[in-house]
């Protein structure tokens, strides 16, 4: 799978949007987008999931740069309750039987 | 609904013991992959299973680690002669075959400290 870049960590104020780039200049043309996060003591979990159009959820929204080069997870209303590690994380075709290869993730903290 | 449960949650061993950490899958998963991770990195990958095939197993770190699912449902991840190098976070997770990006579903973890 192709490698990503994501900031070790970033800070954010409670009810703020935050924005959490990922920059993935080597995806292939098959290769899905996907975010999961990882809060404390808990095994990740799925967030969101792209291929070329923005994506939104009822936890995020997911803006593709349209030369696929770079995604940006879009958290509304940061809360307390966000802070986690969030890993983009590049996953050839859609097959199940994919493994996911996590990188080291951007740490999110939240300030109250 | 029951999501992934792993037991046990936490597991100490002794240098040499031999260990079997347990993974139940949401019911009628097919998939199911097990992952090491250690402190303060990302999971990494160990084993694939679709059913009862295990169909990768190129991220088992050694030998010593074994995984299985019999009847294609409950997976044990076994590590013969415990390493320190073994102390990690294992994780579980299942998916189904369908579904728009097959998300996988994730268990809390068994945590593993080898002495």
């Amino acid at each position: 799978d192709a490698k990503t870049t994501q900031p070790n960590s970033m800070e954010s104020n409670e009810e703020e949007p935050v924005h959490l780039p990922c920059n993935h200049s080597t995806i292939s043309g098959t290769d899905y987008i996907h975010w999961y996060r990882q809060l404390p003591s808990q095994g990740p979990e799925y967030v969101i999931h792209g291929l070329t159009s923005n994506v939104n959820n009822r936890m995020a929204s997911l803006a593709i740069a349209e030369d696929r080069k770079s995604s940006t997870l879009i958290l509304h209303r940061a809360t307390l309750r966000d802070a986690a590690v969030y890993y983009c994380i590049l996953r050839a075709g859609n097959n199940a039987g994919n493994m996911l290869t996590f990188g080291g993730g951007t740490r999110l903290m939240v300030k109250p | 609904g029951a999501g992934v449960s792993q037991s046990p949650r936490y597991k100490v061993a002794k240098r040499g013991q031999d260990v079997a950490l347990r993974c139940d899958p949401i019911s009628g998963h097919v998939s199911l992959f097990w992952y090491q991770q250690a402190l303060g990195q990302g999971p990494e990958f160990l084993t694939y299973f679709q059913n009862e095939a295990q169909l990768d197993k190129s991220g088992l770190p050694s030998d010593r680690f074994f995984a299985e699912r019999p009847e294609g449902s409950v997976s044990t991840l076994k590590i013969q002669r415990t390493q320190q190098e073994d102390s990690a976070v294992y994780l579980c997770a299942s998916s189904t075959p369908e579904g728009l990006g097959s998300e996988q579903f994730f268990g809390p973890g068994t945590r593993l400290t080898v002495l």
